[in-house]
């Protein structure tokens, strides 16, 4: 049973402009979220993410968006550019699971010049 | 600050064969997880350590142990190789032992079993 979903397996874009990468999750434990950018034959890279007590998190041209009801959270990325094609996670933890994180399947994301 | 090291980066292995891997974490990071990550299950979390005890591990066979020194160094090790373990293997480092901070991943080892 999937707890984090990723229902997009690839996403294309254009260059300058809006990515919106989604996200759900089945588990009202969850308390964090965290977006992760890979590239192949590299780890995972921290993008940016939040707290449940909050709704929004900004960081340059990352925006996350967690709705807590709809146990849904999304990632903008404004403007696109060439060098945000990668694969994006979305990851969840609980306070009471200590630092495990749940991810999803990730969303390839291309953006196109 | 030097990032998190893994080593190797590549391992060929045959089955039945054991296989330790190496993760050196961000010089103050106390916490290191282990991740699988494979085409079709994604990224799954195998254990996580925080000062040398093991503090959550996720649903792998007992073939995958680890253990972590009190330089925050952590290994993992699969005995008894299958195809089927063949993956890309990441170790995180945390910047604190307490919940809800980001991890810092590796580049991973690339482990495929023939």
């Amino acid at each position: 049973d999937q707890q984090v979903k990723q229902n997009s397996p690839s996403l294309s874009v254009q260059e300058g402009r809006i990515s919106i990468l989604n996200c759900d999750y089945t588990n009202s434990m969850f308390d964090y979220f965290l977006w992760y950018k890979k590239y192949p034959a590299e780890g995972p890279t921290f993008l940016i993410s939040i707290s449940s007590i909050k709704d929004k998190n900004e960081d340059g041209r990352f925006t996350v968006f967690l709705n807590k009801s709809a146990k849904h959270l999304s990632l903008h990325i404004v403007p696109s550019q060439p060098g945000d094609s990668a694969v994006y996670f979305c990851a969840a933890s609980a306070r009471n699971y200590g630092q495990n994180f749940v991810f999803g399947p990730g969303t390839r994301l291309s953006v196109l010049p | 600050k030097a990032g998190v090291t893994q080593t190797p980066r590549y391992l060929i292995k045959t089955r039945g064969q054991q296989v330790t891997l190496s993760c050196s974490p961000i010089s103050g990071h106390r916490s290191v997880s282990w991740y699988q990550q494979t085409p079709g299950q994604g990224l799954q979390f195998l254990f996580e350590y925080f000062s040398e005890t093991q503090r959550n591990k996720g649903n792998f066979p007992g073939r995958f142990s680890g253990r972590q020194f009190s330089n925050s160094r952590s290994e993992m090790n699969v005995s008894t190789l299958e195809l089927g373990d063949s993956a890309l293997y990441l170790c995180a480092s945390f910047s604190t032992g307490t919940m809800n901070t980001e991890a810092f991943f590796g580049q991973g080892t690339r482990l495929t079993v023939v």
